[in-house]
């Protein structure tokens, strides 16, 4: 059974820096691109960005307006996808989710875990 | 950016109802679209893929069709558990795009 478990979230003042865990069980984890993604409280779904196999070479994507703040990593070894979040910013509060995609080198999401959640606040 | 418009933003239905709910983007993205499900304080579920496959586990009274620009999620026979959150996601172009969601409530 596919499950992915994130953590790492809390309650953080702005212009802190955080790292969220993405564990993966019940698949090859070395073979998915893994992404992540956020909701804001009362809002809707919002793309993050992902990161793709070795095999693609683990190359990254990110929305415009997080990159240079936010940075995905992943280690195959340990079957974790992480996200480094700096600068936080009290706009960065949301729940944030990973997700497995169908491709090495990206596609649609198919399974998610559950969030975790991100308050940032002075 | 590939902007993505769901409509209706919310829908009201009966159980047995069928309902449909329209996707639309501001540029042709081919099939690349997806469907999610989301309740209250949960994960979101997916749904569809490639507009109108279905993923492993999801039964058929989901069903989507469309190419191009336009799109819609169709369900058969609502149950109490199909009322959620609906969004659609567009992944032919970076960044990858969400419709603003369509809630499905009971009527």
């Amino acid at each position: 059974e596919v499950q992915l478990v994130e953590s790492g979230g809390g309650l953080l003042q702005p212009g802190r820096s955080l790292r969220l865990s993405c564990t993966a069980s019940g698949f090859t984890f070395g073979d998915y691109s893994m992404s992540w993604f956020r909701q804001a409280p009362g809002k809707g779904l919002e793309w993050v960005g992902f990161i793709r196999t070795k095999a693609f070479g683990g190359t990254t994507e990110y929305a415009a307006s997080l990159r240079g703040r936010f940075t995905i990593s992943r280690d195959d070894s340990k079957s974790i996808a992480y996200l480094q979040l700096n600068s936080l910013e009290t706009e960065d509060t949301a729940v944030y989710f990973c997700s497995r995609l169908r491709w090495g080198s990206g596609g649609f999401p198919d399974f998610w875990g559950q969030g975790t959640l991100l308050t940032v606040s002075s | 950016d590939i902007q993505m418009t769901q409509s209706p933003s919310s829908l009201s239905a009966s159980v047995g109802d069928r309902v449909t709910i329209t996707c639309r983007a501001s540029q042709d993205i081919g099939n690349y679209l997806a469907w999610f499900q989301q309740k209250p304080g949960k994960a979101p579920k997916s749904l569809l893929f490639g507009a109108s496959s279905l993923q492993s586990g999801v039964p058929s009274k989901f069903s989507g069709s469309g190419s191009g620009t336009d799109f819609t999620l169709t369900i058969s026979s609502l149950q109490p558990d199909d009322f959620a959150t609906y969004y659609c996601q567009q992944y032919n172009t970076y960044p990858f795009t969400f419709g603003q969601g369509t809630r499905l409530e009971i009527k």
